[in-house]
């Protein structure tokens, strides 16, 4: 079936450095990708998203990468803090466009540890 | 985000019992969505619904059922409790996408245990 493979599942970086968070998917028909960050016993909040018809898009420190014809996205963390510590999910939907099946599919998540 | 709320948001039942978990959203949204959240995989969704009257499955539906009762409410049921659904339960609504977003506003979770 269709998947979004994420990696890393786990990454330390020094405070101040960047961190880069890869994810690939699988359904040609997916049209939109969000990505998540999940504080410990929180609920997943959206920090950024992309839609295919763009290729990237940067808010603040954080910006994301979409290639279509590899079926690739990545975040990019700059100037890293101890309280972007958490666990990240990628995404890969059909919903933007009246798709036979509607599919949100979640990466298997990285969890980013910041180091002070 | 307080415009998505859960009950219960702890449960510990045995197996074989029927449980229901229950949705509500003040957010206006037509969409709504159940995932489960299990270690090492990610979010995966059991079933969604974009209006009252569409319900269809997500990728792992067998074992759960849902209701979409109103707008605003959308509840998850466990016909039969079994060890390996124990997990931490989201609700998740969207809007429609009709400004190129799909933005999935999820309530607090419900942590599950099976025994």
């Amino acid at each position: 079936g269709e998947n979004v493979e994420q990696h890393p599942s786990t990454l330390s970086v020094q405070e101040g450095d960047s961190a880069v968070i890869k994810c690939t998917y699988s359904d040609s028909a997916s049209n939109y990708f969000p990505w998540y960050k999940q504080e410990l016993g929180k609920r997943p909040q959206l920090i950024i998203d992309i839609r295919s018809n763009v290729g990237e898009k940067k808010d603040q420190r954080i910006a994301v990468t979409l290639n279509k014809t590899a079926k690739h996205f990545s975040l990019h963390i700059t100037e890293t803090q101890p309280e972007d510590s958490a666990v990240y999910f990628c995404a890969a939907s059909t919903g933007l466009l009246r798709a036979a099946t509607y599919k949100y599919i979640f990466g298997t998540g990285t969890r980013l540890k910041v180091l002070a | 985000d307080a415009d998505v709320t859960q009950t219960p948001r702890n449960r510990i039942t045995k197996t074989g019992k029927r449980i229901m978990l229950e949705c509500s959203q003040t957010k206006g949204h037509d969409r709504m969505y159940w995932y489960r959240q299990d270690p090492g995989l990610g979010l995966r969704l059991i079933y969604y619904s974009f209006d009252v009257k569409d319900i269809n499955k997500g990728e792992i539906s067998d074992g759960y059922s849902v209701s979409r009762q109103a707008q605003a409410k959308f509840s998850l049921s466990l016909e039969s409790a079994i060890p390996n659904q124990t997990a931490l339960y989201f609700c998740a609504t969207s809007d429609r996408p009709g400004q190129g977003s799909d933005t999935q506003y999820f309530g607090p979770g419900t942590r599950l245990t099976v025994l």
